[in-house]
């Protein structure tokens, strides 16, 4: 079946760069895009950006301009996302996500979430 | 960008009780809307796409309506297993958008 499973939670400082993986199975990696949304403690969702595995070509959330970074690797059909200048409002869930087959984009199935947490 | 807002942002139901949750978009995205549940501690999942169709293996109390900018999430006898978050998420353009979420608890 189609899945996605992110890699562990991270601790990191002010200042730093963190670095998520996204391993995918079950379907033709360069097929779908990939999204990465992200979850603040006890609040909603908020989409950061997305890769289109196929070409690399991504596409960002003006919020994370210039400090986020999506990459793939097709020999292991995993992404990438780096976010770097962490800050104490980046500590979330992020989650990557798969848009499915068909003609509405929506998002699925989703990883199981990598849990951030930004402190000094 | 389109901006998406979700109304209640919390509602106490009982089991058994029709919800109903309602969402708007700030400009046409016609049926490009899709809902999904979140349980604490998980992933959403995907409950409706395109609007009104009932993902696969998703209970068919759980229904969704509506185009152009007004669309609806109703659960028709809630369950146990209903008590949960719920998202709305448009796709009709770039960035994708969430609402901000309803909460659905126990009375």
């Amino acid at each position: 079946q189609v899945q996605l499973v992110q890699s562990g939670a991270e601790m990191k400082k002010p200042g730093a760069s963190v670095k998520i993986s996204c391993k995918a199975s079950g379907y033709t990696f360069t097929n779908s895009f990939i999204h990465w949304v992200r979850q603040a403690p006890g609040q909603g969702l908020e989409w950061m950006g997305k890769i289109n595995p196929g070409d690399d070509v991504t596409t960002f959330g003006q919020k994370f301009q210039g400090r986020l970074t999506m990459t793939t690797d097709t020999s292991t059909s995993t992404v990438y996302m780096q976010l770097s200048g962490l800050r104490s409002e980046d500590t979330a869930m992020y989650y990557c996500a798969r848009v499915g087959d068909g003609f509405w984009r929506w998002f699925g199935p989703w990883g199981q979430g990598t849990q951030v947490t930004v402190s000094s | 960008d389109v901006q998406m807002t979700q109304s209640p942002s919390s509602l106490s139901a009982s089991i058994g009780d029709r919800v109903t949750i309602t969402c708007r978009a700030t400009q046409s995205i016609t049926v490009y809307l899709n809902w999904y549940q979140q349980k604490p501690g998980k992933a959403p999942k995907l409950l409706i796409y395109g609007a009104s169709n009932l993902q696969s293996g998703v209970p068919s109390r759980f229904s969704g309506s509506g185009s152009g900018t007004d669309f609806t999430l109703t659960i028709t006898s809630l369950q146990a297993e209903d008590f949960a978050s719920y998202y709305c998420q448009q796709t009709s353009s770039t960035p994708p958008s969430f609402g901000g979420g309803t909460k659905v608890e126990l009375k």
